[in-house]
């Protein structure tokens, strides 16, 4: 089974709008963090925002926040006010902290957003 | 602010020839990363490195790929014979510790196998 699951290939979102980018994830690891990395068309990995999987709160990260659904297993990234800046693929992570060191990341999804 | 650095951003090489992808890691991190993205798919863990030793590796890190870290700074991928599907970016990462912390990645190496 996928670790990390980005149903949505591509995106839509007109400038100044909202939107999300969904992502579920399977473990059964009781401690886990889940990621969201943005990586523009020149190729780098930026870091977006992180949430542990015993964190009570939804992480929130200027325009950023992570909707975790943790019976769900989804850890959904929303966008606020969308820029044009924004247009970019974005992945979903997770590391799980008793089984390994690694990331397992989702296969992505393209945001493109319109002015 | 510190980052992680890679050169060369674009490496390209003859099938069976050996490269060395270099990284030089944040100077306070303890553990080192490396993955691989074939162009328009996922990013694919290859391998972690702590205390001067793989700590995990995938099932694409095979007897082709070696790790090192020659000195206190720089931390190598050698790929021993390189092949056509060997083609992706390079991705060098490093955090400070193995629980919550975030990896920070470099900007990637571009290998181009001919």
């Amino acid at each position: 089974a996928q670790k990390i699951t980005q149903t949505q290939p591509g995106m839509f979102v007109q400038e100044k709008e909202a939107v999300t980018l969904d992502c579920t994830y399977d473990t059964s690891d009781p401690s886990y963090g889940l990621f969201w990395y943005k990586q523009p068309s020149s190729g780098e990995m930026i870091f977006l925002i992180y949430q542990g999987s015993y964190d009570q709160q939804n992480a929130t990260e200027g325009r950023y926040s992570l909707n975790f659904q943790k019976a769900r297993k989804s850890a959904n990234l929303v966008i606020s006010a969308s820029q044009l800046g924004d247009s970019a693929m974005y992945f979903c992570a997770m590391r799980e902290f008793n089984t390994g060191n690694q990331f397992y990341f989702g296969t992505g999804t393209s945001l493109t957003v319109i002015p | 602010e510190p980052e992680v650095t890679q050169t060369p951003s674009h490496q390209v090489t003859q099938m069976g020839q050996e490269v060395i992808l270099r990284c030089v890691p944040i100077s306070n991190h303890l553990y080192f990363y490396w993955y691989r993205q074939i162009l328009g798919q996922k990013v694919e863990f290859l391998v972690s490195f702590y205390n001067n030793e793989i700590s995990e590796k995938s099932e694409i890190f095979d007897d082709q790929f070696s790790v090192e870290r020659p000195d206190g700074s720089n931390f190598t991928l050698k790929i021993r014979s390189t092949k056509l599907e060997d083609s992706a970016m390079y991705f060098c990462a490093s955090s400070e510790g193995v629980s919550y912390n975030e990896q920070f990645f470099g900007p990637g190496t571009r290998l181009t196998v001919l």
